[in-house]
């Protein structure tokens, strides 16, 4: 099955820097790729996704890019603010089956 | 709120005994899904429905997990003989079959067994 590989696991940055977390997954049939921000105590929520055919989404401050040829993904948040601390997840769909393999999350801190 | 709701947010209960939780998905959501989610972990998928049809049942973590979507709508999932190691946080989550794959999750049934 399907197998997603996230890192780094803690990364603390200062306000207004970037951050990069970064996902690989070994389906290489898997075709959409959605990025989850769960805060503590709370649900994890959709901030960004990509699918295959694209190489690069953009939404304000958030970035995702792909490489189908590396089978890798990455997340960049630009402008960090403290509000943006909380756990990030990646996730892959694959082909075969419908179901969200997720990465073991990234805790982000942005310190003021 | 009009997104994935599930019942109850907390569940404690004695080792051996028998639990059940409720999702009530987006309305016009005909996907459904269950996960497991550890402290410091990604959910961990265990099973989805289309509609009332259960499409993916082999990661259920043991013949003690069941789950069902009798009209389509809500979910239960059922766990039996509770053991320690069941303690964790049950997430559901909703998504329209076509178009937009989305998952949106419910805030989860955080079950301890003692």
């Amino acid at each position: 099955g399907e197998n997603v590989e996230q890192h780094p696991s803690t990364l603390s940055v200062q306000e207004g820097d970037s951050a990069v977390i970064k996902c690989t997954y070994s389906d290489s049939a898997s075709n959409y790729f959605p990025w989850y921000k769960q805060e503590l105590g709370k649900r994890p929520q959709l901030i960004i996704d990509i699918r295959s055919n694209v190489g690069e989404k953009k939404d304000q401050r958030i970035a995702v890019t792909l490489n189908k040829t590396a089978k890798h993904f990455s997340l960049h948040i630009t402008e960090t603010q403290p509000e943006d601390s909380a756990v990030y997840f990646c996730a892959s769909l694959g082909n075969a089956g419908n179901m969200l393999t997720f990465g073991g999350g990234t805790r982000l801190m942005v310190k003021p | 709120d009009t997104g994935v709701s599930q019942d109850p947010r907390h569940k404690i209960t004695k080792r051996g005994q028998n639990v059940t939780f409720r999702c009530d998905p987006i309305s016009e959501h005909n996907r459904l899904y269950w996960y497991r989610q550890t402290l410091g972990q990604g959910p961990e998928f265990l099973t989805y429905f289309q509609n009332e049809a259960q499409l993916e049942k082999s990661r259920l973590l043991s013949d003690r997990f069941s789950a069902e979507r009798p009209k389509g709508s809500f979910s239960t999932l059922e766990i039996q003989r509770t053991e320690q190691g069941d303690s964790a946080m049950y997430l559901c989550a909703s998504s329209l079959a076509t178009g937009s794959t989305e998952a949106f999750f419910g805030q989860g049934t955080r079950l301890t067994v003692v």
